[in-house]
């Protein structure tokens, strides 16, 4: 069975700083990769995808992710974060099985948290 | 407006009681799911539905059941709640996206979550 690693359990960032978060995953087919963001009392969101085509994808507020196929990453980035950022950060995948397989593996989550 | 609903948001109760939790969608999505989740740790899917009348288990052994009777409604049942059962319970559902082939894709859109608490 697939599996998806987050490396960070909680990052802490000050305003202005860069950020990147990894994820790998083990799948040795075709995948879509997706990051969800869950802010404080709120439901999980979607905060960016990728399919297919060009492994940079770019999301909301500003965020993007790299899908480098050879080493099974798909890292979240996003060049100067804000306090509105602090949030639990959820990588997940879908392995593209041609019959349909609809279901997402999720890593165990960052808790980023941002210093004004 | 196109959302997804849970009830209750919070609900805590002794063991050995049976309940329910709600979820329903108004996306027009034909794929539901429950998933558990605990504090730091991943979501894990426990059932899944890709049409009424259609239900199956995820990879989380579960003891709830669920139903889908309609297209809308995905609800999840523990006949006898124990402290076991403690854990947030977010519900999900998805649309097929893309041009179909290798470019099509999941993306799945959740409710707020229940968390519930057996005494």
């Amino acid at each position: 069975a697939q599996s998806v690693s987050q490396h960070n359990h909680h990052v802490i960032l000050s305003e202005a700083a860069s950020l990147e978060l990894g994820c790998n995953y083990s799948y040795g087919g075709t995948v879509n990769l997706f990051w969800y963001v869950q802010y404080p009392g709120q439901h999980l969101q979607l905060l960016l995808k990728y399919f297919s085509g060009d492994p940079l994808v770019k999301g909301i507020k500003g965020f993007e992710a790299e899908f480098i196929k050879s080493k099974f990453s798909f890292n979240l980035r996003k060049p100067s974060v804000q306090w509105s950022d602090t949030a639990e950060y959820f990588c997940a995948v879908n392995p593209y099985s041609g019959a349909g397989s609809y279901q997402l593996t999720f890593g165990k989550g960052t808790k980023l948290s941002v210093i004004p | 407006e196109a959302d997804i609903y849970q009830t209750p948001r919070y609900l805590v109760i002794g063991t050995g009681k049976k309940i329910t939790l709600e979820c329903s969608q108004t996306m027009g999505h034909d794929k539901m799911y429950w998933y558990q989740q605990d504090p730091g740790m991943e979501l894990h899917l426990i059932h899944y539905s890709y049409g009424v009348n259609s239900t199956e288990k995820g990879d989380l052994s579960s003891e709830s059941t669920v139903s889908r009777i309609r297209t809308e409604h995905f609800p999840l049942t523990l006949e006898s709640a124990r402290p076991s059962h403690t854990s947030q319970y977010l519900c999900a559902s998805s649309r097929r996206g893309g041009q179909g082939g290798q470019s099509s894709y999941n993306e799945q859109f959740f409710g707020p979550g229940t968390r519930l608490t057996v005494l």
